[in-house]
């Protein structure tokens, strides 16, 4: 168990392109969250998976964001038409939960977004 | 709406000190909360959680204090050491959500430890 995988580490792009990251969990979880960290800010939740439904979608997850998480394993998280407020660190983490209970969430390294 | 507040962005201790890092919050209805640490191009870590119907929680060197009624909470690690040096958030689960995941993250604090 290699914990949490992103990939790219790092995306450099110019405004107006789309870009796609991905996000390979631990692989016995049942859950899959993203979260975007910009400088000096701590994480906050955009959206997340059990399984591979979508239960929740955070208001800061504009229609240029989708992500999917098809077979319940991997994710992708996909901005459209990229602006340069979307410059920010992409984070995946998951975790293992049944219900509305306490759960530890285990990060990637995340992948650093550069629009330019 | 900055639910959960950390005010000092930075804190800097010698080694072998205490370093105790605060944090406030607004929303009464949080009953759980976590203290993650970040090293530089790593994701957050988990460190250390407290439920609300305690008052300290401890793991080695890291407590975690929480004064519900001044809704005020504190990390203290003692005793410093240099590898502690990263940036602290404390988060809370959010308030009658479907998931304990979905947390709100203070701004995080830099702690530097010197040897």
């Amino acid at each position: 168990d290699t914990g949490v995988s992103q990939d790219p580490r790092h995306k450099i792009t110019k405004r107006g392109q789309n870009v796609t990251f991905r996000c390979d969990p631990i692989s016995e979880h049942n859950r899959l969250y993203w979260y975007r960290q910009t400088l000096g800010q701590g994480p906050e939740f955009l959206t997340y998976f059990q399984n591979e439904a979508q239960l929740e979608k955070s208001r800061l997850l504009s229609d240029r964001f989708s992500a999917e998480r098809p077979k319940g394993s991997f994710s992708t998280l996909e901005i459209q038409r990229t602006e340069q407020g979307d410059s920010a660190m992409y984070l995946c983490a998951s975790s293992f939960a049944v219900g509305a209970t306490n759960e530890k969430l285990f990060f990637g390294s995340g992948t650093q977004l550069s629009v330019l | 709406d900055q639910q959960v507040k950390q005010n000092s962005p930075s804190l800097s201790v010698q080694e072998g000190r205490i370093s105790i890092l605060n944090c406030d919050y607004t929303n009464s209805m949080f009953d759980y909360f976590l203290w993650y640490k970040k090293y530089p191009a790593e994701g957050p870590t988990f460190l250390i959680s407290i439920s609300s119907i305690k008052d300290k929680n401890e793991d080695g060197r890291f407590t975690v204090f929480l004064n519900k009624s001044a809704k005020h909470l504190s990390l203290h690690i003692v005793p410093s050491q240099p590898g502690d040096s990263a940036v602290y958030f404390c988060a809370a689960p959010n308030a009658g959500g479907t998931s304990y995941g979905k947390l709100t993250f203070g701004q995080g604090t830099i702690l530097t430890v010197h040897p």
